[in-house]
């Protein structure tokens, strides 16, 4: 069945400094979202994308989807303790209304 | 609207006791799912339920079963709880409109099994 690869697991920075994640799908994607889980809470939805090589921004956030559209990334640009939390993507294909969701990327930011 | 509601938000039990896990949307989506989070684990996902009356399988349905009630709610029953079960638990409704597809969890509840 469909995998989806989140790298890294967990990334620890100092405020200010730059993040990404990343995910990588086994099979062709229809679109991929990202959602956001903060410490304690429930995810929350923040994008989705659905075209090859789509780029998409939220202010200090960068969400590109890939050529193949087999893999995608979040960037955070000079992160604040506010982007603490845990970043899923998931993926889905064809008529699939099951996503597949990455294990997620764990972002700790150092004041 | 509420979006997704769950209860309860913690629970203790004890192994082999049973129960219900409650929940509900209240904005008119055919789908609805039911995942587990654990540490490292990321989301895995128990049941899911397309639309009224269907309900499937998703990666670990062992020791649950599932009820869609109707529309809006979608219940998950634990029937002999094991330390295994320990986790906490998500229940999440699927939008699929035109242009864009988005889930929506409820709080999620705690459970824990001694």
């Amino acid at each position: 069945g469909q995998q989806v690869m989140q790298i890294p697991q967990y990334q620890h920075v100092q405020e200010g400094e730059d993040f990404t994640t990343y995910c990588n799908s086994s099979t062709t994607l229809s679109n991929i979202q990202w959602y956001k889980q903060r410490p304690g809470g429930h995810p929350v939805f923040l994008i989705q994308l659905v075209k090859s090589g789509e780029v998409k921004k939220q202010k200090r956030l960068t969400f590109q989807f890939g050529e193949a559209k087999k893999n995608s990334s979040l960037h955070i640009t000079a992160t604040q303790t506010t982007d603490v939390g845990t970043y899923f993507c998931a993926g889905t294909s064809g008529g699939s209304y099951i996503p597949t969701f990455g294990r997620g990327t764990s972002l700790i930011v150092h004041p | 609207n509420a979006g997704v509601t769950q209860t309860p938000k913690f629970q203790v039990l004890k192994t082999g006791q049973s129960m219900t896990l409650q929940c509900a949307q209240d904005m008119n989506h055919n789908s609805m799912y039911w995942y587990r989070q654990d540490p490292g684990m990321g989301l895995r996902l128990i049941y899911y339920s397309a639309s009224e009356g269907t309900t499937d399988k998703g990666e670990v349905p062992n020791g649950y079963n599932v009820s869609r009630l109707n529309k809006r709610e979608f219940s998950l029953r634990l029937e002999s709880a094991a330390p295994s079960q320990t986790s906490v638990y998500f229940c999440a409704s699927y939008k699929r409109g035109r242009f864009q597809e988005t889930q929506y969890f409820g709080p999620g509840t705690r459970l824990l099994v001694l």
